[in-house]
């Protein structure tokens, strides 16, 4: 079945650098690929997505990058806020199987030190 | 607005007996999901439903129960088989179809007291 790896699991940055989380896919058939951010104690917070049909995706200090030949997507960050610490978990989508349509990566934890 | 409620925020049980989370959404989604969350940890899926009256167990369903008998509502009953409940516990909702994002709820913390 589908599998999703992240990483790192943990990514400290300074306030203002650019933060970068990678995730890796084994379906070739997924062509969906959303960013959630977890604040603590709340639940996961859509807060960008990618389609199979699109290269790149920026919103304001938000961006996602997809590379379908090497099955694998990244976020970046750029500029950081103390705002933006919390736990991000990416996925991909799967169509059919035993898990649901969304198959999650195991979170990274992003620390924006002031 | 349009969400999804997740209650009670806390919710505190004695060994031996069982407890209902209420997820409630006005979205007019198919397809809701239960996922638990442990410290540090992260999403592992309880059960899921994409269409009323029907629903799937995930990775880790023993010790939990679910109905689906309204569109809108997908409560999960933690059980006295379950051996660990103390955990966060998350529902989500989407349009359905395999290229749609979810929409979760605000969680809710089960403690084992």
């Amino acid at each position: 079945g589908e599998n999703v790896e992240q990483h790192p699991s943990t990514l400290s940055v300074q306030e203002g650098d650019s933060a970068v989380i990678k995730c890796t896919y084994s379906d070739s058939a997924s062509n969906y690929f959303p960013w959630y951010k977890q604040e603590l104690g709340k639940g996961p917070q859509l807060i960008i997505d990618i389609r199979s049909n699109v290269g790149e995706k920026k919103d304001q200090r938000i961006a996602v990058t997809l590379n379908k030949t090497a099955k694998h997507f990244s976020l970046h960050i750029t500029e950081t806020q103390p705002e933006d610490s919390a736990v991000y978990f990416c996925a991909a989508s799967i169509n059919g199987g035993s898990q649901g349509n969304l198959i999650f990566g195991k979170g990274t934890k992003l620390s924006v030190k002031p | 607005d349009g969400g999804i409620t997740q209650s009670p925020k806390y919710l505190f049980r004695k060994e031996g007996q069982n407890v209902t989370l209420s997820c409630e959404q006005n979205l007019n989604h198919d397809a809701m999901y239960w996922y638990r969350q442990d410290p540090g940890q992260g999403l592992r899926l309880i059960y899921y439903s994409q269409i009323v009256n029907d629903f799937q167990k995930g990775d880790i369903a023993e010790g939990y129960s679910v109905s689906r008998e309204k569109k809108e509502s997908f409560p999960l009953t933690v059980t006295s088989a379950q051996k660990n409940p103390t955990a966060f516990y998350l529902c989500a909702s989407s349009i359905g179809g395999w290229t749609y994002g979810y929409t979760f709820g605000s969680g809710t913390r089960l403690t084992v007291v």
